[in-house]
């Protein structure tokens, strides 16, 4: 069945430093999208990223990620951590079922040190 | 813009109790969707309902029931609150086509005593 990986549980970062954050998948779908969720404290969970088309790359708000089909990835990457971005960060799989049915990643904690 | 209202904020129940939280969304999405957040589990699914009187088991829909009576407001039941269980759970919902972005509540922190 679909799934999504997110090895790292816990990141922490210093300031200033780049920001990857991993997420790979499985999916019966061609056509599925990934999207990346972030969840700062007290907050709601909202969308950060949403893939594009195989090996074009999507931007928001100084993150980035590119779709590999090839190799089943959609990493997230920042050049330089602020301790903003100190967060909860969700990888989700969306395949094209004619309905929206979404499989999260475990999560990774992001946590950015001055 | 719409909002996701979830209520109540907190819930502290007791062992074996029966408990609901309940979802607003003024979007006027068609898909709307419970999901349980655990610390290292990620987000998952409970139920989901993609229209109004619609109702679709998640991977956890075990001890819970739901409730879609309009489109607008989508409930869950705990049928048996566990002893010592801690968790939130958010609500979301979103347009029913693929790649559409999911909008989530704030969440409802439950206590189990």
């Amino acid at each position: 069945g679909d799934s999504v990986t997110q090895k790292e549980g816990l990141v922490t970062l210093t300031e200033g430093l780049p920001v990857m954050l991993n997420c790979t998948y499985q999916t019966i779908y061609s056509n599925a999208f990934l999207f990346w969720y972030v969840h700062y404290l007290n907050e709601s969970p909202r969308l950060l990223l949403k893939s594009s088309t195989d090996n074009k790359r999507t931007e928001h708000q100084g993150f980035h990620a590119t779709l590999h089909k090839s190799s089943s990835s959609f990493h997230l990457q920042k050049s330089s951590a602020q301790l903003s971005d100190s967060a909860l960060y969700y990888c989700a799989l969306s395949g094209n079922t004619g309905y929206q049915n979404f499989y999260f990643g475990k999560g990774t904690s992001l946590t950015v040190i001055p | 813009g719409g909002i996701i209202t979830q209520t109540p904020k907190f819930l502290i129940g007791q062992e074996g109790q029966k408990l609901t939280l309940k979802c607003q969304q003024n979007f006027n999405h068609d898909t709307m969707y419970w999901y349980r957040q655990d610390s290292g589990k990620g987000l998952r699914l409970i139920y989901y309902s993609i229209t109004e009187n619609d109702l679709q088991k998640g991977d956890l829909s075990e001890g819970y029931d739901a409730s879609r009576e309009k489109k607008s407001s989508f409930s869950l039941t705990v049928t048996s609150a566990q002893k010592n269980e801690m968790a939130v759970f958010l609500c979301a919902s979103s347009q029913t086509t693929s790649a559409e972005t999911l909008y989530f509540g704030s969440g409802t922190r439950l206590t189990v005593l």
